[in-house]
C-alpha cells in the first residue's frame, strides 16, 4: 500500500538527549514537511523539503534539525536546544504542483520528555 | 504573507444538528482549497478539494462551498454524527503548488 509512515507511535526521551523520529513514503513524492502540534493548537511548521539534499526552516525550526538523504526519507531530530519538544509531530508529503496538490499525513509521533 | 483563519476555534453541537465551518484566506495566487479531517491523536485526512471554478462540492453529509472573489470557504456538516467529532483543518495550496497554508483548525465536538 502507498503511504507515508511514522515512527514510533509513541516515544519518551529524557531532558537533555537527542531523539530523531522517523518519516517514510513510497508515494514518489518530491515535498516533503514537518509539523509540530501542540494540545488544542494547529499545526505549525518545522522544516520542509522540496527536493532530496535540499531542506529549508519553518515557522518554528530552532530546536530540531532534519536531513533529505533519499527521496523516501525525511527524518526530524529533535535536539536537546529545544526547551518544550514535548508535542505531537506530524509528517506529510505532497503530491506535485498543480490543481489539485494534496498533503497525505502520517499517523503521527507523540513525544513526551519526561 | 499568505494567512488562513478558521472560525470558530471551537464548536459543540448535539447528535443530529448541522454546522457550518468557516475559512478565509488571504493565500495568492490561489491553486486550491482542501478541507481536511483529524481525528485525536491521528494524521489529517483530506475531505474535500475545492478548485478556482469551483463553487460546491459535497462527500456524503460534508458540503463544501468555495468564493473566490471573497476568498471564503464553508463547510456544512448535515445531520451531525458522533463520530464527526474531531477537528477541521483548512488548507490552502498557492498556485504553484510549492507552498502549503495550514487554518488553526475548527474542534468540533458532537454530544449525544
Amino acid at each position: 500500500d502507498g503511504g507515508i509512515t511514522q515512527s514510533p507511535k509513541y516515544l519518551f526521551r529524557k531532558e537533555g538527549q537527542n531523539v530523531t523520529l522517523s518519516c517514510e513514503q513510497n508515494l514518489n513524492h518530491d515535498a516533503m514537511y514537518w509539523y509540530r502540534q501542540d494540545p488544542g493548537q494547529g499545526l505549525r511548521l518545522i522544516y520542509y523539503s522540496q527536493i532530496v539534499n535540499d531542506f529549508q526552516k519553518g515557522d518554528i525550526a530552532e530546536g530540531y534539525s532534519v536531513s533529505r538523504e533519499k527521496k523516501e526519507s525525511f527524518p526530524l531530530t529533535v535536539t536537546s536546544a529545544q526547551k518544550n519538544p514535548t508535542a505531537f509531530y506530524l509528517c506529510a508529503s505532497r503530491s506535485p504542483p498543480g490543481v489539485n496538490t494534496e498533503a497525505f499525513f502520517g499517523q503521527g509521533t507523540r513525544l513526551t520528555v519526561v | 504573507k499568505n494567512q488562513v483563519e478558521q472560525s470558530p476555534q471551537s464548536l459543540i453541537i448535539l447528535e443530529g444538528k448541522n454546522c457550518t465551518l468557516q475559512c478565509n484566506y488571504t493565500v495568492s495566487p490561489f491553486s486550491n482549497l482542501r478541507w481536511y479531517k483529524q481525528d485525536t491523536g491521528r494524521g489529517p485526512v483530506s475531505l474535500t478539494i475545492m478548485t478556482f471554478s469551483e463553487n460546491t462540492k459535497s462527500n456524503g453529509r460534508y458540503t463544501a462551498t468555495l468564493d473566490a472573489d471573497t476568498k471564503q470557504s464553508s463547510l456544512h456538516i448535515t445531520a451531525s454524527q458522533l463520530s464527526d467529532s474531531a477537528s477541521y483543518i483548512c488548507v490552502v495550496s498557492d498556485y504553484a503548488g510549492n507552498m502549503l497554508t495550514f487554518g488553526g483548525g475548527t474542534r468540533l465536538m458532537v454530544k449525544p
